[in-house]
């Protein structure tokens, strides 16, 4: 159990639908980075936060939107949903690198999403 | 560019037997980080292995180590007495950043099949 929690595990919805994912952090992660993994795709990049704040953004589709609220924990909202967005959605945290962190992170088990 | 190539889309072993998996990654940083994970067919990511750039000795974590040939940008991962339960895809990340600053880049992972 890596603590980084995902729900909801599975979602099936609608082309058009809005959904959203929510990710609650390790105890302590100030981090949370949340990675889209496509049918034989490696894990690609979407966006991090950091305490609140915006730190970086990968290819993240204008119609998905994130944000990290103060208990820290996170919600990636995917709308007007394409069949193309179904895809296993990672979160995971991570503590501020120093001399004993490494930069691992620490993934949630995925939030499964199908667009029929 | 890709910054993290894996050549290797799948991998055959035999139990028992040791298999490398090959990775190369590109970066003009000095300082980084290079990780394997790996995902069984459940779907979570599983930490393995981690070695950081200014580390001159290979790393090792039981059964796994990591092969790092910095002029080569190479990191190969090097699984020892193959088990059954080794069949999982694999995949090479890369740490590029620091402080709060930092994300993993993936590549697009190798799947590895162990027969009996």
């Amino acid at each position: 159990d890596s603590g980084v929690t995902q729900t909801p595990k599975h979602l099936i919805t609608a082309t058009g639908q809005r959904v959203t994912l929510r990710c609650s952090p390790r105890s302590g992660d100030l981090s949370v980075y949340w990675y889209q993994q496509s049918l034989d795709q490696g894990l690609q990049f979407l966006i991090q936060y950091y305490n609140g704040e915006e730190r970086a953004k990968g290819n993240i589709l204008e119609r998905f939107s994130a944000q990290q609220f103060p208990d820290l924990h996170s919600e990636l909202n995917l709308s007007s949903l394409e069949l193309g967005d179904s895809a296993l959605y990672f979160c995971a945290s991570s503590p501020r690198l120093s001399g004993q962190n490494t930069g691992e992170l620490f993934f949630g088990e995925g939030s499964r999403l199908t667009v029929l | 560019a890709q910054k993290i190539t894996q050549t290797q889309p799948g991998m055959f072993v035999q139990e028992k037997e040791a298999v490398t998996l090959d990775c190369t990654y590109d970066t003009s940083d000095q300082s980084y980080g290079l990780f394997w994970y790996k995902q069984p067919s459940s779907g979570e990511m599983i930490f393995l292995i981690y070695q950081g750039s200014y580390d001159e000795q290979n790393a090792t974590e039981g059964r796994y180590s990591l092969n790092f040939q910095k002029a080569r940008k190479s990191a190969n991962l090097v699984i020892s007495a193959s088990q059954l339960g080794d069949s999982a895809m694999y995949f090479c990340a890369m740490r590029e950043g620091g402080g709060s600053n930092y994300k993993l880049t993936f590549g697009k992972g190798t799947l590895l099949t162990v027969n009996p």
